[in-house]
This record gives structure tokens, C-alpha cells and sequence, in this order.
């Protein structure tokens, strides 16, 4: 049972484009999404991260969106740039709670591939 | 802040043999949970533990098995290694301000020969 999901293996954009990377999750217990970015043989390093107060969260380049309703989460990189091409992971978890900061589990990744 | 550290970085080992991974997380951080990336099952959950005691664990037969020291460094062990233990093993921390985030070190490569 994958609760945590990935539709999209991989992504091609143009450099100075949008990339739009999307999860959706099965799960209603989870209520803190975190994306990371990848690569190979190394640890994932996190970008950003949204709990489920919210609607929207932006760091730079960087913006997540996320539909309670929908279970799905977005992360929109404006303008994408070469150095992005990497592994792009959602997860997600439940709450803190004091004494456990929780499992995260992970969706399949998507490839990211900026052409210059 | 120095951020997570793993050692070794490789190891290669042996059908039956056992093996201890290490892991430093960031200072202050007294979270540390341990994760499994192969190709076919992606990244997956092995254990968490907070304040020396374990308190989450995924799915994973008894031959792994974790402990957490005073310091919050972390060791996991995995016994009679299989061929298919090999994989990325990974560490991640926990415990700032954003009490949700998990940074994750640079990985242990296993190879089971």
C-alpha cells in the first residue's frame, strides 16, 4: 500500500521555466509534507516543507501548494535552472509529539531534468 | 552547524556476516531515524530514536536493530546479511525549531557480496 505517491518518474523543462513536481497521498493522518532533491549515492538535502494549516509555502525559487481535499501537493521551481536537475522526493508525516518526530514516508521520486 | 555524519561511506560484506553503521546527528538534534534506499522499494523507514529509546519502527525483520547513545550518536546493526540488504543506508536527525524537518547525512553504500 503506497501511501505516498509520484505519479510522474520524470520531468523535462527548458531552463527559465517552470517545473511543476506533484504528489498525492492516501493517507488523512499525515498533516506535515516536506520535499527533498537527490543525488545519486548521496543523502537528500531539504528544500521545503508545509504543514497542513497551511495552503502555501514559499522559499525562493521554490513554492509548495498543497489541497487538503485533494490529498496532493505541489512544487513549483520558477525559474528552473540547470543545477536543479536532481531526484525530487515528497514526504510526508504526522505530527510531533514531544517525544517522536515521526516516520517520514517517502513517494518514488521524480527525475527533474532542466535542458539550458 | 556541522550537519549529519555516517560512517563508513562504503562497505562491502559478505553473505551471513553482520555489520554496524554509525551515525552523528546534528548537535542538539536528539532525534536520529534510519532509512533503506534500493531501487525497488525506494526510500523506506528502518527505526527512530529520540532520548536513547526506540520509538518508531517500520517494517523490517529483527535482524536490524538500532541503539542510540547519551551523546544522541546512533549505530544501526544489521546480522546475517542477505544479498538483498544491499543499499543505501541512510541517516537523518532531528530537533529544531521546525520539529517536523528531518536533515539526512551523506549515506552508507552496503554491498552484500
Amino acid at each position: 500500500d503506497q501511501q505516498v505517491k509520484q505519479n510522474s518518474p520524470s520531468l523535462s523543462v527548458q531552463e527559465g521555466r517552470i517545473s511543476i513536481l506533484n504528489c498525492d497521498y492516501t493517507n488523512s493522518m499525515f498533516d506535515y509534507f516536506l520535499w527533498y532533491k537527490k543525488y545519486p549515492a548521496e543523502g537528500p538535502t531539504f528544500l521545503i516543507s508545509i504543514s497542513s494549516i497551511k495552503d502555501k509555502n514559499e522559499d525562493g525559487r521554490f513554492t509548495v501548494f498543497l489541497n487538503k481535499s485533494a490529498k496532493h501537493l505541489s512544487l513549483h521551481i520558477v525559474p528552473s535552472q540547470p543545477g536543479d536537475s536532481a531526484v525530487y522526493f515528497c514526504a510526508a508525516s504526522a505530527q510531533y509529539s514531544g517525544t517522536s518526530y515521526g516516520k517520514l514516508t517517502f513517494g518514488q521520486g521524480t527525475i527533474l531534468t532542466v535542458h539550458p | 552547524k556541522a550537519g549529519v555524519t555516517q560512517t563508513p561511506r562504503y562497505l562491502i560484506k559478505t553473505r551471513g556476516q553482520q555489520v554496524t553503521l554509525s551515525c552523528s546527528p546534528i548537535s542538539g538534534h536528539r532525534s536520529v531515524s534510519w532509512y533503506q534506499q534500493t531501487p525497488g522499494q525506494g526510500l523506506q523507514f528502518l527505526f527512530e530514536y529520540f532520548s536513547e529509546t526506540q520509538r518508531n519502527k517500520g517494517n523490517f525483520p529483527g535482524r536490524f536493530s538500532g541503539r542510540q547513545f547519551s551523546n544522541s550518536r546512533s549505530e544501526m546493526n544489521v546480522s546475517t546479511l542477505e544479498l538483498g540488504d544491499s543499499a543505501l543506508y541512510l541517516c537523518a536527525s532531528a530537533g529544531g525549531l521546525a520539529a517536523n524537518e528531518q536533515f539526512f547525512g551523506p549515506g552508507t553504500r552496503l554491498t552484500v557480496l
